[in-house]
């Protein structure tokens, strides 16, 4: 069965934290996303990894940065959290190839920032 | 620029009645059109696609969608909806710019009533 994995369910942080979002997928996916997901905004694309090392902005990649050293693991890091970054953060991955390849999400991470 | 507007943030139908959710989408190009379906304290998972061959989409769980180009709508509709269909649906386009990366609607959340 295919698996993306979330380190956490959920998290609780204090405002100023270094905060660590971890994501591993089993699927050998060359691509990797994180989103935020918001009540009555959907979901936003804060970083998008193509292959180990490279990395892209999304829509929102202010006040956060990633990481991925290797294929499986790509990493969300808020470098300073504040409150407006409480949200559902959630991982996914696919497979490159032509045309569309279907992205599997995480169960997410549900982050309280006080 | 692209965009995908789902109209009503929640929906609620009896158990038994037909499930109608609307997603309207704006491509300057012919698009690639997803329903995926978030249950509770889970990532998403998808439900359908449109990838431009038959414009009546089959998805999983009984759920279908049509694809009207006129309309530049792709609503999903089910016969008779069931409690455990209860969860958010998300619409979503693929980008113009990237055949990896998806714009999703703001999300409606389906209620079934016993």
């Amino acid at each position: 069965d295919v698996k993306v994995t979330q380190s956490s369910r959920y998290l609780v942080k204090r405002t100023g934290e270094k905060v660590f979002l971890e994501c591993v997928q089993d699927m050998d996916h060359e691509n990797m996303f994180w989103y935020r997901q918001d009540p009555g905004l959907g979901l936003r694309l804060i970083y998008f990894s193509y292959d180990v090392k490279m990395k892209e902005k999304g829509d929102i990649p202010e006040g956060y940065s990633v990481s991925r050293e290797k294929k499986e693991r790509f990493s969300l890091i808020l470098e300073s959290a504040s409150t407006n970054q409480t949200s559902m953060y959630l991982c996914a991955s696919s497979k490159q190839g032509a045309g569309w390849t279907e992205a599997f999400f995480g169960q997410g991470t549900r982050l309280t920032v006080v | 620029a692209q965009s995908v507007t789902q109209l009503g943030s929640h929906v609620s139908v009896s158990e038994g009645a037909l499930v109608l959710l609307r997603c309207n989408y704006s491509s300057s190009v012919p698009p690639y059109l997803f329903w995926y379906v978030q249950y509770p304290n889970q990532g998403l998972q998808l439900l359908l696609k449109y990838t431009s061959a038959a414009t009546l989409v089959k998805g999983i769980n009984g759920f279908e969608a049509e694809f009207k180009k006129s309309e530049t709508s792709f609503h999903l509709t089910k016969p008779s909806a069931h409690m455990s269909d209860a969860a958010e649906y998300f619409c979503a386009v693929r980008r113009v710019d990237s055949s990896y990366k998806l714009i999703f609607g703001s999300g409606t959340r389906l209620l079934v009533r016993p």
